[in-house]
């Protein structure tokens, strides 16, 4: 089956500081797509990533796909208290099936 | 469009109960996902079903647990008899997917429903 590896898996950062979370994986995907989570909420869809090396953007979130498909990064710049949940990515694999299997997240606190 | 809905929000039940999840999905989505989440094991994966049709259910974690979808606007997933350790969050969310079930767009999720059974 699909094997990922997501880190960190606790993030504790100030105000303002960056955060960046790993997706690694240990074949080549076929597309990566990216949730948040907020504490007591459900996963919210942020992003899907096709292309090797591909850069995406949103306002403060960049996420990148790399070369190889094998890994990809999401990095948050400056953050906010609003940024608090768990960032989970979900790659698919290269056979191409509906389900999406996510991996173990990343859990963001913020100190205003 | 009001989403993915889920019902009930929170259900508390006895050991040996029967537990019945519902969940209506976005009109359009042709595939439907039931997930659990605990603490220990993140979110699984237990079912999913495409143009109503179950696809892959080796996420079940035993016969105790079955899930239908009678139309392509409800599904259920039920539980019997449950026990302490069904205890978590219950997410069902649904897609479109493209021919041969590929997900193109990302997963609507529904709010959960949280299942505690003492």
């Amino acid at each position: 089956g699909q094997q990922v590896m997501q880190i960190p898996q606790y993030q504790h950062v100030q105000e303002g500081e960056d955060f960046t979370t790993y997706c690694n994986s240990s074949t080549t995907l076929s597309n990566i797509q990216w949730y948040k989570q907020r504490p007591g909420g459900h996963p919210v869809f942020l992003i899907q990533l096709v292309k090797s090396g591909e850069v995406k953007k949103q306002k403060r979130l960049t996420f990148q796909f790399g070369e190889a498909k094998k890994n990809s990064s999401l990095h948050i710049t400056a953050t906010q208290t609003t940024d608090v949940g768990t960032y989970f990515c979900a790659p698919r694999g290269s056979s191409n099936t509906g389900k999406l299997i996510f991996g173990q997240g990343t859990t963001l606190q913020v100190k205003p | 469009d009001a989403g993915v809905i889920q019902s009930p929000r929170h259900e508390v039940t006895e050991m040996g109960q029967e537990v019945t999840l519902r969940c209506k999905p976005i009109s359009g989505h042709n595939s439907l996902f039931w997930y659990r989440q605990t603490m220990m094991r993140g979110l699984e994966l237990l079912i999913y079903f495409n143009n109503n049709v179950p696809i892959d259910d080796s996420g079940m974690p035993e016969d105790r647990f079955s899930a239908k979808m009678p139309n392509a606007s409800f599904s259920t997933l039920k539980i019997q008899p449950s026990e302490p350790r069904d205890s978590a969050v219950y997410f069902c969310a649904s897609s479109f997917s493209g021919s041969r079930g590929s997900a193109r767009y990302g997963y609507t999720f529904g709010s959960g429903t949280r299942l505690t059974v003492v």
